[in-house]
């Protein structure tokens, strides 16, 4: 069974601060998918990473895969209220009946205060 | 934008009672997941669909749940009978498996509370 443990639970933090969320495995992984969700509403991916040790930015977030494919993050610059959510990685199985399934970390749910 | 729908969006029943949760995926993805979310346990899979066969529902309790899809626009999800421990969001998904690492696209969810 693959897990994937991500950290912090939970991340309280004044608007303009920087955080980093960290996802972690013993288990390969052919992709790191990260998704947010906001409350009454399913979970909506931000980005794929495939390739280790890929870095992909998006505006203010920046997530890396790690070279082994066991590890990722999510590094936010200045964060605002409006990233506030839960923000969850999934790793996508390797192959055979494992191929298109995603495990899920428990998510991270970061509060951004104004 | 397509989007998965989910029916009903909340549902609240008495213990025992059966539920039916229902699914419509993207038109043309071919792969339909059903998860259920609790804050204690996360985002758990419970069955997985590629072309309309089940592919792996080893996270479905057996004994009360059972997951279907009768044709390409519509997957179920049925508890029988209910328990209050089967209280939590259930979410949809869909996607391509034959397109590697491509994302899931989810629906909302349907909210349940088994009293």
């Amino acid at each position: 069974t693959q897990l994937l443990e991500q950290s912090p639970q939970f991340l309280s933090i004044q608007e303009g601060e920087n955080l980093t969320v960290y996802c972690n495995s013993s288990s390969v992984f052919s992709s790191l998918q990260w998704y947010r969700q906001e409350p009454g509403e399913g979970p909506v991916l931000l980005v794929t990473v495939v390739t280790g040790g890929e870095v992909k930015k998006l505006k203010r977030l920046t997530f890396q895969f790690g070279d082994a494919r066991k590890d990722s993050s999510l590094h936010i610059t200045a964060a605002q209220p409006g990233d506030t959510g839960l923000y969850l990685c999934a790793g996508a199985g390797a192959g055979g009946t494992s191929y298109g399934k995603l495990t899920f970390g428990q998510g991270t749910i970061l509060t951004v205060h104004p | 934008d397509a989007r998965v729908t989910q029916t009903p969006r909340h549902k609240v029943t008495e213990m025992g009672q059966e539920v039916t949760m229902r699914c419509q995926p993207i038109l043309g993805h071919n792969t339909v997941f059903w998860y259920r979310q609790t804050m204690m346990q996360g985002l758990e899979l419970l069955a997985y669909f590629r072309n309309r066969a089940p592919l792996d529902d080893s996270g479905m309790p057996k004994d009360r749940f059972s997951a279907e899809m009768p044709d390409a626009t519509l997957a179920t999800l049925k508890i029988q009978p209910s328990e209050p421990r089967d209280s939590a969001v259930y979410f949809c998904a869909s996607g391509f498996r034959d397109r590697g690492n491509q994302p899931q696209h989810f629906g909302d969810g349907t909210r349940l509370s088994i009293l």
